[in-house]
């Protein structure tokens, strides 16, 4: 149980189209989903935090037209990178927290994005 | 601010030695701990988790951690490892009540297990 998948796994872009990224929980319903960038070897960094039918909290730094964020269920957000560029290439994760309350989050598999 | 060290950035060891990965947070809370491990190629999973009572948690996988609330510590250890615990290992924090679920990660240590 607690599956969370995305989709695409991995994407290769235009510099200056725009990408979408599909955070999904499959087996369970999810209060809050959180994006993350993941840089090579590097840690996560928490971009945004998703809360379903509200609006999108960004962390310090994050531009939220660039990066703009859907939740409208409870098993779906998703990711909109606008005009991407090669600096937005990276590892983008999601994650999931269960509505039952669990203080525990579900991670996606994470997208590749490239952007040429 | 809160932050999450990770003492090590890099350990490598041979199969069969001990290991141990430390973590310090700088919370004077509340706060519950994980330890996620990701393998080459993979997503996270989580490890182990503590919420509360036992200060020593087992996980997955023969992975057990301490919490020591005094040395605000989270340290992992596994007593024999194996060539498949090759990984990287993320510490992770969450500050109760007031992070909204969000979770501070370390910055990771990658383990190599040489055979």
């Amino acid at each position: 149980g607690a599956v969370v998948s995305q989709h695409p796994s991995w994407v290769i872009c235009k510099s200056g189209t725009s990408v979408k990224i599909e955070c999904r929980s499959l087996d369970f319903q999810a209060t809050t989903m959180f994006w993350y960038r993941q840089f090579p070897k590097q840690s996560l960094m928490l971009m945004a935090t998703s809360n379903e039918g509200s609006k999108a909290t960004y962390e310090q730094g994050v531009e939220k037209d660039k990066f703009l964020i859907n939740h409208a269920s409870l098993t779906l957000s998703t990711l909109t990178v606008t005009s991407a560029h090669p600096e937005d290439s990276s590892f983008y994760i999601c994650s999931a927290t269960p509505t039952s309350g669990v203080h525990e989050q579900f991670f996606g598999p994470g997208t590749r994005l490239t952007v040429l | 601010a809160q932050s999450v060290s990770q003492h090590n950035h890099h350990v490598i060891l041979s199969e069969a030695a001990s290991l141990e990965l430390g973590c310090n947070y700088s919370y004077g809370g509340t706060v519950n701990l994980f330890w996620y491990v990701q393998y080459p190629g993979q997503h996270l999973q989580l490890l182990l988790k503590y919420f509360s009572g036992d200060p020593l948690v087992k996980g997955i996988k023969g992975f057990e951690a301490e919490f020591i609330k005094s040395k605000f510590s989270f340290n992992l250890r596994k007593p024999s490892v194996q060539w498949s615990d090759t990984a990287e290992y993320f510490c992770a924090v969450l500050r109760l009540p007031d992070s909204w679920g969000k979770l501070q990660f370390g910055a990771g240590t990658q383990v190599v297990v040489t055979p």
